[in-house]
């Protein structure tokens, strides 16, 4: 069973641009949630999809979005990029809300700003 | 709100040496305990868990203990390996929410 996929593994953009990461969960998995990780502030929750639905969201600026397809699959989309975004995104998949010692983890995104 | 408070790192070991990562927490309910590893340019990967008061959870000689009473949940290992060299996450999960510490850093020496 493929795990949890995330593209592209490394990213390097500019202050003002935008960017789209884009997550396969498991096969079968509902539930998407991707979480932000930097040294100093560990992991911080973004946002949680459940059949193509926003079910939870943490306190990121409206520059963070994310969006849920039909198969599962998710994107995340930040806009106007600042420095203070580089980091690694990660993405997680569930079978369902709830199931949290079923939570899979990607190997993420390592975002670098300039 | 929920949240969960880990020992700085990085944490500094000889191999054999034994292991203590602190974690306490603060919720309301009865929250779900965890532990998670992440091993260099990889996600995170469930270590452990304990889901109610005095529950132990273990796994490749890790162990930790849900302690009500003093709201904690630390992570011990009797004798590191090299190989033990990451990053460990303490998390609560309360409904259908999980929430991490920042992490400790273990690094292992020969």
């Amino acid at each position: 069973k493929a795990g949890v996929t995330q593209t592209p593994r490394y990213l390097i953009k500019t202050r003002g641009q935008q960017v789209t990461l884009s997550c396969s969960p498991i096969s079968g998995h509902r539930s998407v949630s991707w979480y932000q990780q930097t040294p100093g502030q560990g992991l911080q929750f973004l946002f949680e999809y459940f059949s193509e639905t926003q079910r939870n969201k943490g306190n990121f600026p409206g520059r963070f979005s994310g969006r849920q397809f039909s198969n599962s699959r998710s994107e995340m989309n930040v806009s106007t990029l600042e420095l203070g975004d580089s980091a690694l995104y990660l993405c997680a998949s569930r079978l369902e809300i709830g199931a949290n010692e079923k939570l899979f983890f990607g190997s993420g995104t390592q975002l670098s700003v300039l | 709100g929920d949240s969960v408070t880990q020992m700085e790192g990085p944490v500094t070991l000889s191999e054999e040496a034994f292991l203590t990562i602190n974690c306490t927490y603060t919720a309301t309910g009865y929250p779900s305990l965890f532990w998670y590893v992440q091993y260099p340019g990889e996600g995170l990967q469930l270590l452990l868990k304990a889901t109610k008061a005095d529950d132990k959870g273990s796994n490749k000689g890790f162990e930790a203990t849900y302690r009500k009473e003093t709201t904690s949940f630390h992570l011990e290992k009797g004798s590191v390996q090299v190989s033990d060299s990451a990053v460990y996450f303490c998390a609560l999960g309360n409904t259908d929410k999980l929430i991490f510490g920042t992490g400790t850093r273990l690094q292992v020496f020969p």
